[in-house]
């Protein structure tokens, strides 16, 4: 069955570092999430893909986080530099097409910031 | 601000049991909601949605109820299992632009065997 893939699964980084995490979407998926879930609440939005194009970046911090989907294909979303309070999840998800309400999460990467 | 919420955070049922988790939306214009399930040290994983047009709809051994009057969605879980154990939460996906899929915190779903 085919899966979300993401890395590295845990990370750990000093605060002022940078980091960077990978996704490889459902093959044929044109659609791409990146969310980040703190612990104990749901899931939030950062950045959604339309093949390689941004539709929504609303959420994303961008005086330190980056996302890119150069080839419409995989995807990397970056922080620089890395705060305390960017230790979270962060999930990777796909679907076929932004009108899809399924969407296939990743396992996730698990970053913590010391 | 507009949100998705959730009336309890856990909810304990014994195995063989039925389960309804609740939520609560504010946001009227959402085309769809959406269950999804999350295991431990997993993303979550799509149950099932409603459109917004209808009032029921039902899966394997699920049944999600939209009320749409008091802006209520439920989700039930005929005969719990000890694999049902899972954070559960309620989502409303919008239209416009990209179609955001907006989580609600969670309801944690405790299976007693």
């Amino acid at each position: 069955e085919a899966e979300v893939a993401q890395s590295p699964r845990y990370k750990i980084t000093e605060k002022s570092q940078a980091v960077a995490f990978w996704c490889d979407p459902i093959s044929g998926h044109a659609t791409l999430y990146w969310y980040r879930q703190i612990l104990g609440q749901g899931p939030e939005l950062l950045v959604q893909f339309q093949d390689e194009s941004v539709v929504d970046d609303s959420q994303l911090p961008k005086d330190r986080f980056s996302a890119e989907r150069l080839k419409g294909v995989d995807s990397t979303l970056k922080i620089q530099p890395a705060e305390l309070g960017d230790s979270a999840m962060y999930l990777c998800a796909s679907s076929h097409r932004k009108e899809n309400t399924e969407a296939f999460f990743g396992q996730g990467t698990r970053l913590t910031v010391v | 601000g507009e949100s998705v919420g959730l009336h309890l955070p856990t909810l304990s049922v014994q195995e063989g049991d039925n389960s309804i988790i609740n939520c609560a939306y504010s946001n009227s214009a959402s085309d769809y909601f959406i269950w999804y399930k999350q295991e431990s040290g997993k993303g979550p994983q799509f149950i099932i949605d409603i459109r917004s047009n209808m009032d029921k709809r039902q899966g394997q051994r699920v049944t999600v109820l939209l009320n749409k009057t008091v802006k209520h969605l439920s989700l039930q879980i005929a005969a719990t299992q000890p694999g049902d154990s899972a954070v559960y939460f309620c989502a409303e996906n919008r239209g416009t632009g990209g179609f955001k899929t907006i989580f609600g915190a969670g309801t944690r779903l405790f299976v007693k065997a």
